[in-house]
């Protein structure tokens, strides 16, 4: 099992409708949770990180963690034409001696259609 | 994104030259990260520098040399390169390693191995 699932995609979403993004994770003691956008041929940005069970908005994006399914998602709403690019759910895990490190999905491809 | 820079943003080497990416981060940070994102593959982490110290090599092969002078310098020096070596090169950075802080991301090198 990998350590973060998302749907690879293509999402197709119409202009103005919510897009919703999922993502799961198998570590258990994971506490903290990001989202990254990257359009085509740019690096990563940070969208949200949210570290507790519940929502989190910030504008038209509200992510939402689950910790007991262990799952996270990101809602889009209005969305637009500037949405389109790859959404990137990012843990963090702990690996040895305490350390820890941010694992990430494989991406999910979103298009807003105008 | 200014805060954590890459030079050179584009790279084509052959299979025998030496060449050396540099991330400098203005952030203030104390941990730096090498990834490397291939088509279709989630982003993939090399090496991590906490307080200018290694603190993981996840089983990257030795063609990949990274150093890292002070925290907010960051090297991976490259030679004998495979044609599957061809990617985007990411450096980001993050408070340290351990804490819930957010990793950002640089522009990142897109490198061509001929």
């Amino acid at each position: 099992q990998k350590e973060v699932e998302q749907n690879s995609g293509p999402l197709s979403v119409p202009e103005g409708a919510i897009a919703s993004l999922n993502c799961t994770y198998s570590d258990r003691g994971s506490q903290s949770f990001f989202w990254y956008r990257q359009y085509s041929g740019k690096s990563p940005e940070l969208i949200m990180s949210i570290y507790s069970n519940g929502d989190k908005e910030d504008g038209r994006f509200t992510a939402q963690l689950n910790k007991a399914s262990q799952y996270v998602s990101l809602l889009i709403r209005d969305s637009q034409p500037s949405d389109s690019a790859t959404y990137l759910c990012a843990v963090k895990v702990l690996v040895i001696q305490g350390a820890q490190k941010l694992v990430f999905g494989q991406g999910t491809r979103l298009t807003i259609n105008p | 994104e200014t805060g954590v820079t890459q030079t050179p943003r584009h790279l084509v080497m052959g299979m025998t030259n030496k060449k050396s990416l540099k991330c400098e981060q203005h952030l203030g940070h104390n941990a730096m990260y090498w990834y490397k994102q291939s088509a279709k593959k989630p982003l993939e982490l090399m090496f991590v520098y906490n307080f200018k110290e290694q603190t993981e090599n996840n089983s990257v092969p030795s063609r990949f040399s990274p150093e890292c002078p002070n925290s907010s310098h960051l090297f991976l020096h490259l030679h004998t390169l495979q044609p599957e070596d061809s990617a985007l090169y990411l450096c980001a950075s993050s408070q340290d390693r351990d804490s819930q802080g957010t990793q950002y991301f640089g522009p990142g090198t897109r490198l061509l191995v001929l």
